[in-house]
């Protein structure tokens, strides 16, 4: 299958701070990628459909101006979580779809805020 | 407004068969989908159904009935390295993913 590829793993930053997190469609172009917000022992929450070429569809509730993504290419889009705060720590997960079948996970990234 | 439930928790033992049910009301259907999810991992996809009926693939099996709003996702021959959440999504008419909050599937030796 389709392999999505996130960056960082994890990564542990100090609050007031910015962290930049990549997600990567290794053999396939993604025109459409989705950025996911999950905390513990709870579903994925969809916080933003970021579109190449153009600007991220965000959902309620979710600051555009806190995480901003950018999807410059077919194969790459960011998101930065900027001033960063302890409420903000969360795995953080972005997937591609192929077609209409299925979608593809990045490993996803540990944020934690200290 | 869009929901889709499943339970909580279920608890099976090794080498059993253990179902794990779906029910959804969305705003238009445009397939189900079932994935794995171990703690601290993404997820990783397991099953699509978009018609009616059930589609097996080795020890996991997946139904769906349209008409009912439900699925369920059949585990057979229950291996520990299948304890892990497993979460159940809808496309709906804007073939956005609608997420279940997950099945947290324990199995026991």
């Amino acid at each position: 299958g389709a392999v999505v590829s996130q960056h960082p793993s994890w990564v542990i930053c100090k609050s007031g701070t910015s962290v930049k997190i990549e997600c990567r469609s290794l053999d396939f172009q993604a025109t459409t990628m989705f950025w996911y917000r999950q905390f513990p022992k709870q579903s994925l929450m969809l916080m933003a459909t970021s579109n190449e070429g153009s600007k991220a569809t965000y959902e309620q509730g979710v600051e555009k101006d806190k995480f901003l993504i950018n999807h410059a290419s077919l194969t790459l889009s960011t998101l930065t979580v900027t001033s960063a705060h302890p409420e903000d720590s969360s795995f953080y997960i972005c997937s591609a779809g192929q077609g209409e079948t299925e979608a593809f996970f990045g490993q996803g990234t540990r944020l934690t805020v200290v | 407004g869009q929901n889709i439930d499943q339970p909580t928790e279920m608890t099976a033992t090794e080498g059993a068969i253990v179902q794990i049910n779906c029910t959804y009301q969305t705003s238009g259907f445009n397939g189900l989908f079932w994935y794995q999810q171990h703690a601290g991992e993404a997820p990783t996809f397991l099953s699509y159904n978009v018609l009616d009926g059930l589609e097996e693939k080795g020890r996991f099996s997946s139904f769906l009935s349209r008409s009912k709003g439900y699925s369920y996702l059949l585990l057979k021959e229950l291996q520990m390295k299948d304890s892990a959440s497993y979460l159940c999504a809808v496309k709906d008419s804007n073939y956005q993913l609608i997420w279940g909050a997950g099945t947290k599937l324990i199995i026991k030796p």
